[in-house]
Order: C-alpha cells, then structure tokens, then sequence
C-alpha cells in the first residue's frame, strides 16, 4: 500500500552504462518530482512535472532525462553513467494545484557508479 | 534565488536534553516552511510546516518550531529528545508560488545518546 514508490531500491552498475529508475505514487498527485542525495545528505532538485508536463528543470547534466509517461508515474533514464552519479535519489509527489503541500518522498534508490 | 542554511552540522545530545537547530532561508517574498526528518535508512518525512497564522507550529513527536520572519529564521525545537530522534534534519523553503520546488537546507545530523 505504498504512496510513492521507487524501484529499484539498490542499483549498482559500471560506469557509461545506461540505467532506469522507475518511480509510481497512488496518491492521485499531479506533480511529481526527482531529487538527489549526494553522500554529504544533501538533497537538491533535479526536476518537477505537472500532469507529465516538465515545470522545473534545474541545472543537471542532459544524460538525465525524465520521462513521464502518466502523472501517476515519473521515471529516471540516466545515460553514459559517471561516478559522481552516484548517490541516492528520491522521487516525491506533491498534491494538485496546492504548490505549498507537503512533499511526499519514496524509500530511494540508492546508485551506486563503478 | 533562494538558498536554507541550517548552522548545526552534527549536533550529539544526551537524552531528555533540550533540542535547537537552527534554520535561516534567504527569500523576500512570502515563503512555505518545511521540516523533515529522515531517520537512518529511511525516506524523508514531514515534521512540521508553516504556510501563515501562528508563527509558533507544532508537529508529530513533540518537535515545534517558530517562524520569525524578521530574522528569516525558522527554528525546530524539542524540550526533551530520545534516543529514537536520532536522525537528520532537514530545513526546507519554497516560495508562495506556483511552479518553485521546494529548495532544503543541507542538514543536521543528530545523535542521542541514552
């Protein structure tokens, strides 16, 4: 009965491979968003879709490329893999049209580059 | 742009000892404040909020916190913390608008010893 969640939780890989992070929330939110955790635990935007169309694009290499196919889905596609990649990456949702909602987070995959 | 700045990198508390950690955010406009707690392991959850009204809120577990708009702070308080708060601490900003993602301070971790 998970609100948001991420799959896959652990992910290790090697360096220019291409990898996938799916997320799906069953909250009915409209807006979606990916974060990233670095090994400071610093958490800093990457993006943010409203009913699968793309609203925040911070500075953030183009190997990251979201995909949402749904509002209930939001995926991660990240290619050409570096070792600063590395980190653990949280999706969210948030509720519609109420832009000061809390954030609800998924358990995070934790990306492991090699 | 906006930018949280919470001043306690690593706070170490013994238990039932009083709790602040402090947070400032650089923003002039109306502004949603946010603390999260993620405990080891776990995803980040929501602690407190304040949109407006009472500048002095109160969430889960006995954490509060006072919105004190001309010092841009926003500080989480505890009278009496226990070994289970240990965990980090996020601040966390966005401004009252449409469209602005929610921008986190870069933590406190804190650790209660029993």
């Amino acid at each position: 009965d998970t609100a948001v969640s991420q799959t896959p939780k652990y992910l290790v890989t090697q360096m220019g491979n291409d990898k996938s992070i799916k997320c799906e929330q069953n909250l009915g939110h409209d807006t979606m968003y990916w974060y990233k955790q670095d090994s400071k635990k610093f958490l800093k935007i990457m993006f943010s879709y409203n009913n699968k169309e793309l609203i925040i694009n911070e500075t953030v290499p183009n190997r990251f490329s979201p995909k949402s196919p749904d509002k209930a889905h939001l995926n991660l596609h990240i290619n050409s893999l570096e070792l600063g990649d590395s980190a653990v990456y949280f999706c969210a949702s948030s509720p519609p049209g109420t832009y000061n909602s809390p954030l609800h987070f998924g358990n995070g995959t934790r990306l492991t580059v090699t | 742009a906006q930018s949280v700045s919470q001043h306690n990198h690593h706070v170490i508390l013994s238990e039932a000892a009083s709790l602040e950690l402090g947070c400032n955010y650089s923003y002039g406009g109306t502004v949603n404040l946010f603390w999260y707690v993620q405990y080891p392991g776990q995803h980040l959850q929501l602690l407190l909020k304040y949109f407006s009204g009472d500048p002095l809120v109160k969430g889960i577990k006995g954490f509060e916190a006072e919105f004190i708009k001309s010092k841009f702070s926003f500080n989480l308080r505890k009278p009496s913390v226990q070994w289970s708060d240990t965990a980090e601490y996020f601040c966390a900003v966005n401004a009252g608008q449409a469209g602005t993602a929610l921008i986190f301070g870069k933590g406190t971790t804190l650790s209660v010893s029993s």
